[in-house]
Parts: structure tokens; C-alpha cells; sequence
């Protein structure tokens, strides 16, 4: 099984700066199968990106994913307000794992 | 709009089995697959299984194998998942989550969370 490491657990951030999210696997994600999600309180989980950098549709082009192999980044140029949640990185690639998540707070 | 809408808490007991229910708007059920996963208190997020609504095939995480069992009613356009023998470590928000692949699936759509608490 994959296991993905997301740091750091914790950002804390003003509007308006960049956020930038690390994935870690402990094995190469074959093709890149990495998508990116976002969580608020109560609400249903919000799909950002997939293959690892395909912005998902009316997702915000302030919203970017990169990465290869076993290193995966998802970075919010300039946070907006409802930005603030937490963001999880899921591989599936090989069978589906995913991120313990990291949470952007406001500063 | 596309939208996942989960039944209401559970409380149930050791043992006992919880059926959550999802019902699918917005599109035709049998055009996508249906995930389940699910998020245990302080814990990160567990893939269980996909359904396949138009063949109604069946994959289950190897994890939850002989004890989950999801369905779909294509009349309704509702997908159900049913887990059984259940213990306090599966107190958790249990999400469906719509897909367009069967291998290397990611989630386009999410319901809202159903919380299933088990406790004596």
C-alpha cells in the first residue's frame, strides 16, 4: 500500500499569500494518479485537481498541482477567504490511499 | 447540478449492521461508478468499495471484504452500502463518491457524510 505524507499539517496564512501544500509517497504513484481535495466543516469534500495537475472543472485557475513520481504539490497562488479548510492528497494509482491531510488556518 | 444526498445519523449498537443510503441527482445514475469512504474520528479518509450501477458490479477494499455490501436501486437512482458485524473502530463519516473510472478512480462528487456512531 502507498502512504502518503502531507506536510505540514498545519498553515497558517493571511489573504492574499501563496499556500503551498506537500505530498509525499512512499513508492512512485504510477501515471501520476494524484488528485487534490478540499474540505470544509459539514460539507461534502470538493475535487480540485486530478492527474496530479488537470485543474477539475469551475475549480479556480488561482488552484495549481505539479509533481511526479513520489513528490506532488497543490498551491493556491493568493488565498481567498473561503480557501481556509483542509486539503488532502489521494493516490490511485495503486489501489486508493490517501493523506492525512493539511489545514490552512488564518494568520 | 450534480448532487449526492446521504441518509441521516446512525447510533447502532456492537454487532449490528448500519445501512447508509445515496441518492443521485443531476445525472444518470448507470452513467458513473459509486465509491464509499470513509473518515474515522481524528483519522484520515478510507476508500471501502465502487459499484458499477448500469452492470452492478461489485469491488471491495480487501480491509472490508465479507462485511460490506453495496447496492444500487436504479429505479430510485439510490446507492446503498451496508457494513455488519460492526465494533466501536468503525465510528466514522461514511461518504459516497461518484467516479467516471473503475481503475484509478478519483471523486468528481461527494455527499454530504453520513455519521454512524457504534456504541453499547
Amino acid at each position: 500500500e502507498i502512504v502518503l505524507t502531507q506536510s505540514p499539517v498545519t498553515l497558517s496564512l493571511s489573504p492574499g499569500e501563496r499556500a503551498t501544500f506537500s505530498c509525499g509517497a512512499s513508492q512512485s504513484v504510477s501515471s501520476n494518479y494524484v488528485a487534490w481535495y478540499q474540505h470544509k466543516p459539514g460539507l461534502a469534500p470538493r475535487l480540485l485537481i486530478y492527474d496530479a495537475s488537470t485543474r477539475a472543472t469551475g475549480i479556480p485557475d488561482r488552484f495549481s498541482g505539479s509533481g511526479s513520481g513520489t513528490d506532488f504539490t497543490l498551491t493556491i497562488s493568493k488565498l481567498e477567504p473561503e480557501d481556509y479548510a483542509v486539503y488532502y492528497c489521494h493516490q490511485y494509482g495503486s489501489s486508493l490511499t490517501f493523506g492525512g491531510g493539511t489545514k490552512v488556518e488564518i494568520k | 447540478q450534480v448532487q449526492l444526498v446521504q441518509s441521516g445519523a446512525e447510533v447502532k449498537k456492537p454487532g449490528a449492521s448500519v445501512k447508509v443510503s445515496c441518492k443521485a441527482s443531476g445525472y444518470s445514475l448507470i452513467s458513473y461508478y459509486m465509491n464509499w469512504v470513509r473518515q474515522a474520528p481524528g483519522q484520515g479518509l478510507e476508500w471501502m468499495g465502487i459499484i458499477d450501477p448500469n452492470a452492478d458490479r461489485t469491488n471491495y477494499a480487501q480491509k472490508f471484504q465479507g462485511r460490506v455490501t453495496v447496492t444500487r436501486d436504479t429505479s430510485t437512482s439510490t446507492v446503498y452500502m451496508e457494513l455488519s458485524s460492526l465494533t466501536s473502530e468503525d465510528t466514522a463519516v461514511y461518504y459516497c463518491a461518484r467516479s467516471k473510472r473503475w481503475l484509478h478512480p478519483y471523486f468528481d462528487y461527494w455527499g454530504q457524510g453520513t455519521l454512524v456512531t457504534v456504541s453499547s
